[in-house]
């Protein structure tokens, strides 16, 4: 089955810049979204569309996409940034969704 | 927007069903596509499969096709899951989730609003 790629975990210190990476084959024809989700919380969209951002989530955060490889940056970590962040795809053969195994945000 | 309203917490016993509820609020489902997402204990997310209502066509997991089955009542505007022949390995919380399709190579669905989330415990 398709699979999606993510680190298990990425750490960095206030104020500097987190990037997320989530790998896949099918990336390059795909939209990926990507969602936050605090200890005992509901996932929230964070990004979709590879780089669109929904209303209300700050501009500190931000999406690329190279090939196959899409990323989340978060400029400017804060300490209410600390999370678990999903990535999320489809395959090309008729499966609308898919999860990365999810990469632990640790603010230092 | 205001998050869909889930069905309270299960107990089940091995072996048996359970069918889980997902309310909108406020709103229609007509206009969206409807998933399922299970979180085991400490585990990540995983998708069971999901629902257009408008043309009442679904979409499931391969992990789950032969025990999931998954309904919208646009009268209610309300979506249902049902899981069947559970074992301890069902023990997680089920969130509904609301979203949209997009097409690329093939369809694409993201999610911008999920419920609170339902949790299910199997124990004998």
């Amino acid at each position: 089955s398709y699979e999606l790629t993510q680190p298990p975990s990425v750490s960095v210190s206030p104020g500097q810049t987190a990037t997320i990476t989530c790998s896949g084959d099918a990336l390059a024809k795909q939209y990926v979204s990507w969602y936050q989700q605090k200890p005992g919380q509901a996932p929230v969209l964070v990004m979709y569309k590879d780089t669109e951002r929904p209303s209300g989530i700050p501009e500190r955060f931000s999406g690329s996409s190279s090939g196959t490889t899409v990323s989340l940056t978060v400029s400017g970590v804060q300490a209410e940034d600390e999370a678990d962040y999903y990535c999320q795809s489809a395959d090309t053969i008729g499966t609308p969704v898919v999860f990365g195994g999810g990469t632990k945000l640790t603010v230092l | 927007q205001v998050p869909p309203v889930q069905s309270g917490p299960e107990v089940k016993k091995p072996g048996s069903s359970v069918k889980l509820s997902c309310k909108a609020s406020g709103g229609t489902l007509s206009d969206y596509v409807v998933a399922w997402v299970r979180q085991a204990p400490g585990q990540g997310l995983e998708w069971m499969g999901g629902i257009i209502p408008l043309y009442g066509s679904t979409s499931y997991a391969q992990n789950f096709q032969d025990r999931v089955t998954i309904t919208a009542d646009e009268s209610t505007a309300t979506s249902y899951l049902d899981l069947t022949s559970l074992t301890s390995d069902d023990t997680a919380v089920y969130y509904c989730a609301r979203g949209v399709a997009l097409m690329a190579a093939t369809s694409v669905w993201y999610f911008d609003l999920w419920g609170p989330g339902t949790l299910v415990t199997v124990a004998s």
